[in-house]
């Protein structure tokens, strides 16, 4: 089945430390997208790449980075320097130019700073 | 800018009561519109979508929605709802030249016995 996998489901993190969530396609979509959900606030772009080795600052991208070396692949870190990363993050990925398509998701991964 | 509005942040309703969820964009060039439901700590599935011809679209599970271009608007509807309805629903816009997309705060939907 073609579709997004986000993982881990769960992630644990010290303070100070840097942790990648990972995010793997099999939809062969060009774009893929990374937001960040929080109570009451909707998703926030965090991260997008429209294409592989390419990728752009989204809305809240300060703590964050990314890469995007295969199309399939779109992994997220946070960095110390994100200053609340508690948070869920969903990953997801789109095909533009054939017509307009929706946002596919995956299951999501939430981050705990402990 | 873009930006989407959803006025509720929360709906209680009954069970086979009607429902309606509110959405409204704002946006200087076309758009598609996008309805998504959340279950608990889950992904976000694809309700149903609007991207040109009729303005009433229907979706899945029963929801349908209408866009109305002079209000700026894609209200979300269902005319009977079920306790496994009670989930957290987002509106999504996204420019009709650019496949990035802007999402609604949110609004939960509890559906009460």
């Amino acid at each position: 089945d073609g579709g997004i996998t986000q993982s881990p489901k769960y992630l644990f993190r010290k303070e100070g430390q840097n942790v990648t969530l990972s995010c793997e396609q099999n939809l062969n979509h060009d774009a893929m997208y990374w937001y960040r959900q929080d109570p009451g606030q909707g998703l926030r772009l965090i991260y997008y790449s429209q294409i592989v080795n390419d990728f752009q600052k989204g809305d809240i991208a300060e703590g964050y980075s990314v890469s995007r070396e295969k199309k399939e692949s779109f992994p997220l870190t946070v960095t110390s320097a994100q200053k609340n990363p508690t948070a869920f993050y969903l990953c997801a990925s789109s095909q533009p130019g054939q017509g307009i398509s929706e946002a596919f998701f995956g299951q999501g991964t939430r981050l705990t700073v402990v | 800018a873009q930006s989407v509005t959803q006025l509720d942040s929360q709906v209680p309703v009954f069970e086979e009561a009607p429902v309606e969820l509110r959405c409204n964009y704002s946006s200087s060039v076309s758009v598609y519109l996008f309805w998504y439901v959340q279950y608990p700590n889950q992904g976000l599935q694809l309700l149903l979508k609007y991207l040109s011809g009729s303005t009433l679209v229907k979706g899945i599970n029963g929801f349908e929605a209408e866009f109305n271009k002079s209000q700026t608007s894609f209200h979300l509807r269902k005319p009977s709802v079920h306790i496994s309805d009670t989930a957290e629903y987002f509106c999504a816009v996204s420019l009709s030249n650019f496949n990035k997309f802007y999402f609604g705060s949110g609004t939960k939907l509890n559906v009460k016995p």
